[in-house]
């Protein structure tokens, strides 16, 4: 079974630009999360899909935004990006999103450099 | 407010030396716990995971955690460490009850060096 995969997993834009990042879960996996991974903030999550729905959504501001798609596909997207933003971004996957239903799968993440 | 420490930023070991790391949490009802690894470009894999019953879980790896309800801790032992066992390791908590919560609250991770 293919894992998480995360794409582009290299990203260089500037200041002031709009990035989106894909990230395509385990197939039959229905929940897909988002993490933003830094030297100083270490990993802190962005928010979490279900079924097309938001259902759970971390400290960031509002120039963070996601969707998810009908088959579980989740894009987010970073508007009017700041050099702060320079992260490893980390999507994760699991079936129902609940724990005791099962895990998160992480992908190997997609690495934004903001100059 | 849910919080994860890792008191240790970095950690030296030997090969074929015991390993443990620590983690406390803070979290007012149950919770549910985690251990992760990542290696340098890599993403994170699951290593063990607490949720209920036997304090004492066996992971992958040959890792182990034992819960301690009464410390808030949930420390990750490995009696002999391999030197592929150097990477970063983060402890987590689950937010909320289960069900409907997909998020994951990190500690800031200790990074572990072997030496040969």
């Amino acid at each position: 079974k293919a894992g998480v995969t995360q794409t582009p997993r290299y990203l260089i834009k500037t200041r002031g630009q709009q990035v989106t990042l894909s990230c395509s879960p385990i197939s039959g996996h229905r929940s897909v999360s988002w993490y933003q991974q830094t030297p100083g903030q270490g990993l802190q999550f962005l928010f979490e899909y279900f079924s097309e729905t938001q259902r759970n959504k971390g400290n960031f501001p509002g120039r963070f935004s996601g969707r998810q798609f009908s088959n579980s596909r989740s894009e987010m997207n970073v508007s009017t990006l700041e050099l702060g933003d320079s992260a490893l971004y980390l999507c994760a996957s699991s079936l129902e999103g609940a724990w005791d239903l099962g895990e998160q799968f992480f992908g190997p993440g997609t690495r934004l450099t903001v100059l | 407010a849910q919080s994860v420490t890792q008191p240790d930023i970095h950690i030296t070991v030997s090969e074929g030396a015991s390993l443990e790391l620590r983690c406390n949490y803070s979290y007012g009802a149950t919770p549910y716990l985690f251990w992760y690894v990542q290696s340098p470009g890599q993403g994170l894999q699951l290593l063990l995971k607490y949720f209920s019953g036997d304090t004492l879980v066996q992971g992958i790896k040959g890792f182990e955690a034992e819960f301690k309800r009464s410390q808030s801790s949930f420390n990750l032992r490995k009696p002999s460490v391999h030197w592929s066992d150097a990477a970063e390791y983060f402890c987590a908590v689950g937010a909320g009850y289960g069900g409907s919560q997909g998020n994951l609250i990190f500690g800031k991770g200790t990074k572990l060096s072997v030496k040969p």
